[in-house]
């Protein structure tokens, strides 16, 4: 079957840095996409990988290892405004390229 | 540039009563367009996906059914309404491959009583 693994919950403080992970088991991957959901709100895309490394965009960077099937999401110097929700998800051409969501993790920033 | 619009923002209808939901996207042709439910704290439920005018996939079983009569028109809609049909509801829309991901209309709050 295919599934997609993040933390339910994680707590962290203005101004540092986070690590939000995410385990997939899917056939045909075809791309790793993360997306920020502000409570009441719809999502909003962050970053997409698709080939093993890195990739970095301001203040977030995105990791991706295909061969052991896990991706992380980095925060760096984390504002209050950083509080949300952040879905995992992962396009699969067994499922005609649609794609499969996480459960997603809530991201809460204390002061 | 490409736009999203979905609407209402917010509904409350009794249980039994009809339900339309309806989203369109401007500047692009041949979306791919879906329709997502997602519970309070939960994750998001893929309900509804279309490549095509007429061309629906139902994802799971329920009393909801979609419809997408024009290229970049998609209605969601219901007979009778449920309690258990409460939720956020999301429209979505995506080139389909490639490094595009799906780009989400602004969500009806539904709120079944």
């Amino acid at each position: 079957g295919q599934n997609i693994d993040q933390p339910t919950e994680m707590t962290a403080t203005e101004g540092a840095i986070v690590q939000i992970n995410c385990t997939y088991q899917t056939s045909g991957f075809n791309g790793l996409f993360w997306y920020q959901q502000h409570a009441g709100e719809a999502p909003t895309f962050l970053s997409y990988n698709v080939l093993d490394g890195l990739e970095e965009k301001g203040r977030f960077s995105s990791f991706l290892s295909r061969s052991k099937g896990y991706s992380y999401l980095l925060l760096k110097e984390l504002q209050m405004k950083d509080s949300a929700s952040y879905l995992c998800a992962v396009r699969s051409t067994d499922s005609n390229y649609q794609l499969i969501w996480g459960a997603g993790t809530k991201l809460i920033i204390k002061p | 540039s490409q736009t999203i619009h979905q609407w209402p923002a917010t509904l409350v209808q009794p249980v039994g009563s009809p339900l339309s939901l309806e989203c369109t996207v401007e500047g692009t042709s041949n979306p791919n367009l879906y329709w997502y439910r997602q519970a309070a704290g939960r994750g998001l439920q893929l309900l509804f996906y279309s490549v095509g005018i007429g061309q629906i996939s139902s994802e799971v079983p329920q009393n909801l059914s979609a419809s997408r009569p024009q290229d970049r028109q998609f209605i969601l809609s219901s007979k009778k309404l449920l309690l258990s049909d409460s939720g956020f509801y999301l429209c979505a829309w995506s080139r389909g491959t490639g490094s595009y991901g799906y780009t989400f209309g602004s969500g009806t709050r539904l709120t079944v009583v």
